[in-house]
């Protein structure tokens, strides 16, 4: 098992630009999750999922769109990127809620210029 | 709204040393705790949890024991390693509704091992 991939693992985006953050899972997991991670702010999440074509946002979820086609996949996309959507994004899943084992992701890291 | 308090790192210790790591939450309900680790350039992983008052969770030697009364989940470690380095996120789900669908993390705590 793959457990969680991302993909790009590193990105540079200029203002404006629009980009997709993959995120994939082998475990058959119905719950996924995207969270950004910012110096002193520890992780705030973005956007969940909890199951295929069921998707509600988080604590921070202004400028990112989700969808969830699959349950194997969860992509992150960025609109209209801003310098403030510079951050290490994570994806996570697990077998149901929150209260299960998160599994995570290795992260990208996105710098928007 | 819930909330999780950890203490400010970094925090430098010797090989074999005891470590204690501050935790402190406010949460509706009876949430569930966690502590997750991250080793340098990787994801979270989980390192222990907790699902209600009194229970203790414990990995790899580490410990922390839920106390309701004090609102506290704080870690401990008798001996620590050089393989201990890393960044400790306290977080909480609470259980209610959509609260269980979300996490919420401490800043975390950057723990430095030096032989």
């Amino acid at each position: 098992n793959a457990g969680v991939t991302q993909t790009p693992k590193f990105q540079v985006l200029k203002t404006g630009q629009s980009m997709t953050l993959q995120c994939a899972q082998d475990m058959n997991h119905e719950y996924m999750s995207w969270y950004r991670q910012d110096p002193g702010m520890g992780l705030r999440l973005i956007h969940y999922s909890v199951g295929a074509g069921i998707t509600d946002q988080g604590e921070v979820p202004n400028g990112y769109n989700v969808s969830r086609s699959t349950t194997e996949d969860f992509p992150l996309r960025l609109l209209s990127a801003a310098p403030s959507q510079t951050s290490v994004y994570f994806c996570a899943s697990s077998p149901g809620t929150a209260q299960e084992t998160q599994y995570f992701g290795p992260g990208t890291r996105l710098l928007v210029l | 709204g819930n909330s999780v308090t950890q203490m400010e790192g970094p925090v430098t210790l010797s090989e074999e040393a005891f470590l204690t790591i501050n935790c402190t939450y406010t949460a509706t309900g009876y949430p569930s705790l966690f502590w997750y680790v991250q080793y340098p350039g990787e994801g979270l992983q989980l390192l222990l949890k907790a699902t209600k008052a009194d229970d203790k969770g414990s990995n790899k030697g580490f410990e922390a024991t839920y106390r309701k009364e004090t609102t506290s989940f704080h870690l401990e470690k008798g001996s620590v390693q050089v393989s201990d380095s890393a960044v400790y996120f306290c977080a909480l789900s609470d259980n209610s509704g959509a609260g269980s669908y979300q996490l919420t993390f401490g800043k975390g705590t950057k723990l430095s091992v030096i032989p």
